[in-house]
């Protein structure tokens, strides 16, 4: 099992918007700065949302993040089939010293 | 443009031993943290290992610590892993990963090399 836990899947269809949950502990996402990422089939994992809400340069404005408390959320406006893919979270867990990830969402756009 | 390249990767037997590459650039190596992060074959992400810039402080995950190495050459820009007492759970796309902000709440992973493929197998 994952430290940060995420579903398994997500489904809508295209132009509609869709929000993916990742919840942690006190000790992960309530102290600590939350990442996205997006891994499209075959590829490897690329950055979407860095320190809980902030986009890196590049990235679509479709693509936001928030947190609260110890879960984050991950929103995505407009769907197109391109966004097909998993979704990661990740973030330090001060108990581990390490970095740690929810277990992925497989993204489907109808 | 900063490029990750991964090499060291293929098929190596239960109890053997590898040794991963990544060979930077386009960036200034010498002053960033870099990670090690694989994902076994249809699985997740796990973060494996991370060497600050200066290559003294080093962090491993519980399931490679004692097992794995993790190392940098400044002056090649190129970061290293090595594997020892490979296990078949260890099989996994190995990525490079380099770690911008890292000590702060602006962390990042990013970019992601291609990733090498290891497999543990009799």
């Amino acid at each position: 099992q994952s430290v940060l836990t995420q579903p398994p899947s997500v489904s809508a269809a295209p132009r509609q918007r869709v929000t993916i949950s990742c919840s942690g502990t006190s000790s992960n996402i309530g102290s600590n700065a939350v990442n996205w990422y997006q891994q499209l089939p075959g590829k490897a994992p690329k950055l979407l949302v860095y320190s809980d809400d902030l986009l890196p340069s590049g990235v679509s404005d479709r693509f936001s993040g928030s947190k609260s408390g110890t879960s984050a959320s991950l929103a995505i406006s407009g769907l197109q089939s391109d966004d097909e893919g998993d979704y990661y979270c990740a973030t330090w867990e001060s108990s581990l010293k390490g970095w740690v990830f929810g277990g992925g969402t497989k993204l489907t756009v109808l | 443009e900063v490029h990750l390249v991964e090499s060291g990767g293929g098929l190596v037997q239960p109890g053997g031993s590898l040794r991963l590459s990544c060979a930077a650039s386009g960036f200034p190596y010498s002053t960033i943290a870099m990670n090690w992060v694989r994902q076994r074959p249809g699985m997740g992400l796990q973060w494996v290992s991370t060497i600050a810039d200066n290559g003294y402080d080093r962090w491993y995950a519980d399931s490679v610590r004692g097992r794995f190495t993790v190392s940098r050459d400044n002056s090649k820009n190129t970061l290293y892993l090595q594997m020892r007492s490979l296990r078949p759970e260890d099989t996994a796309i190995y990525y490079c990963v380099r770690v911008p902000g890292f000590g702060g709440n602006g962390w990042m992973f990013d970019p992601w090399g291609q990733g090498t493929l290891v497999t543990v197998s009799s």
